[in-house]
């Protein structure tokens, strides 16, 4: 079992409704999650980041963590088609000081119009 | 300021063939990675530096070298290309390490091996 699952979809959606997207994870070392917005043919760029349990939110998405149950959510509100990408969930922790952070495989999202 | 770049963006070798993949970033950074994405696989880690002059092994290394000679620079090695290593790689660079700062990636090399 990977630490960090993703499920790689794709998951389709019409414009406008309300996109969740989750990872579960294993190691309960992990303190920092992070989502990351992948465009086609291009490179992950960071689109939220949160330390420990909680919600943060900026403009349209939100994002959740439950180190409890040990998953993580990002909500995406009114989706766009240029919403259309990858998304990564990542995560690190504190383990052993390294703070490499372990990816989950990407979800693939499409908005259609 | 370009961030992180990559040389080259798309390379065709065939099985045995070495060659060298270039990332250069300009935003001071100590750390840098080298990661190489699969369709189903997501990003694996196949080195990594936490500053000039060190290089470190991560997911998977096999078949790979690195080096770090210059801060800004962090090069990945394949000495002796298969079909394998077709894949496209990505740097990444960070200020410390990932939990305190974003990593930045760079635009990707796509490799095919024949």
């Amino acid at each position: 079992q990977k630490e960090v699952e993703q499920d790689p979809g794709p998951l389709s959606v019409p414009e406008g409704a309300i996109v969740s997207l989750n990872c579960t994870y294993s190691n309960s070392a992990f303190q920092y999650f992070m989502w990351y917005r992948q465009y086609s043919r291009k490179g992950p760029e960071l689109l939220m980041y949160t330390y420990s349990s909680g919600n943060k939110e900026d403009g349209r998405f939100t994002a959740q963590v439950d180190k409890s149950s040990k998953y993580i959510s990002l909500f995406i509100r009114d989706s766009q088609p240029s919403d259309s990408a990858t998304y990564l969930c990542a995560m690190t922790g504190a383990s052993g000081g390294s703070y490499i952070p372990t990816f989950g495989r990407g979800t693939s999202l499409i908005v259609h119009p | 300021n370009a961030g992180v770049t990559q040389t080259p963006k798309f390379r065709v070798l065939k099985t045995g063939q070495s060659m060298t993949l270039l990332c250069a970033q300009d935003m001071n950074h100590e750390y840098m990675y080298w990661y190489r994405q699969d369709p189903g696989m997501g990003l694996r880690l196949i080195h990594y530096s936490v500053g000039e002059g060190t290089t470190a092994k991560g997911e998977v290394p096999d078949g790979y070298n690195v080096s770090r000679l210059k801060k800004q620079n962090f090069l990945l090695g394949l000495e002796s290309a298969a079909p394998s290593q077709t894949s496209v790689y990505f740097c990444a660079s960070s200020w410390r390490g990932a939990s305190q700062e974003t990593q930045y990636f760079g635009p990707g090399t796509r490799l095919l091996v024949l």
